[in-house]
């Protein structure tokens, strides 16, 4: 089955360190995305990327990483830079091209930091 | 700028209750508008979609119309059921360029017997 997988589901993390998180399609999309959801803020974008090797910042990239070496994965680095990583971060991806606004989404990691 | 207004939750119904929540936008251009679902733990999936003016879209008995004219996206169901208990997303796509997703804040549905 085609899909987006967001590994890990939970994560604990003390102040200062650098965690990773990892994203994987299997759908073949060219464009990927890391989202933040808050409560009560919605979704705000992090990072974006429409080919390999290429990415851009979105609306809150402070603090986040990203790399995009191939097209199934782009995974997300959570560094100590962020001063309130924890949150909920969804990894999105969709085809490129008019009309094709469609996003999958993962099903999301949990961020904790203690 | 671009965006997407929803109206605030969490709104409460029982069973078989008619749904409505309301969704405007502010866009430069012409947008895609989307209704997303979101299920506790899981994430986003797509509910419907609309890409132009007037178009209706509709999936499991949900509908949304495209209003130009009032820049709105209203979700509506005729009878909802405990299974619908969820947080809805509006979201808009502009058609041109990177086609960025922009979210509303979200609105939770809860559904009792």
């Amino acid at each position: 089955d085609g899909g987006i997988t967001q590994s890990p589901k939970y994560l604990f993390r003390k102040e200062g360190q650098n965690v990773t998180l990892s994203c994987e399609q299997n759908l073949n999309h060219d464009a990927m995305y890391w989202y933040r959801q808050d409560p009560g803020q919605g979704l705000r974008l992090i990072y974006y990327s429409q080919i390999v090797n290429d990415f851009q910042k979105g609306d809150i990239a402070e603090g986040y990483s990203v790399s995009r070496e191939k097209k199934e994965s782009f995974p997300l680095t959570v560094t100590s830079a962020q001063k309130n990583p924890t949150a909920f971060y969804l990894c999105a991806s969709r085809l490129q091209g008019p009309n094709t606004g469609e996003l999958f989404f993962g099903e999301g990691s949990r961020l904790t930091v203690l | 700028g671009n965006s997407v207004t929803q109206m605030e939750g969490p709104v409460t119904l029982s069973e078989e209750a008619f749904l409505t929540i309301n969704c405007t936008y502010t866009a430069t251009g012409y947008p895609s508008l989307f209704w997303y679902v979101q299920y506790p733990g899981e994430g986003l999936q797509l509910l419907l979609k609309a890409t132009k003016a007037d178009d209706k879209g509709s999936n499991k008995g949900f509908e949304a119309t495209y209003r130009k004219e009032t820049t709105s996206f209203h979700l509506e169901k005729g009878s909802v059921q405990v299974s619908d208990s969820a947080v809805y997303f509006c979201a808009l796509s502009l058609n041109t360029g990177f086609q960025k997703l922009v979210f509303g804040t979200g609105t939770r549905l809860l559904v009792s017997p």
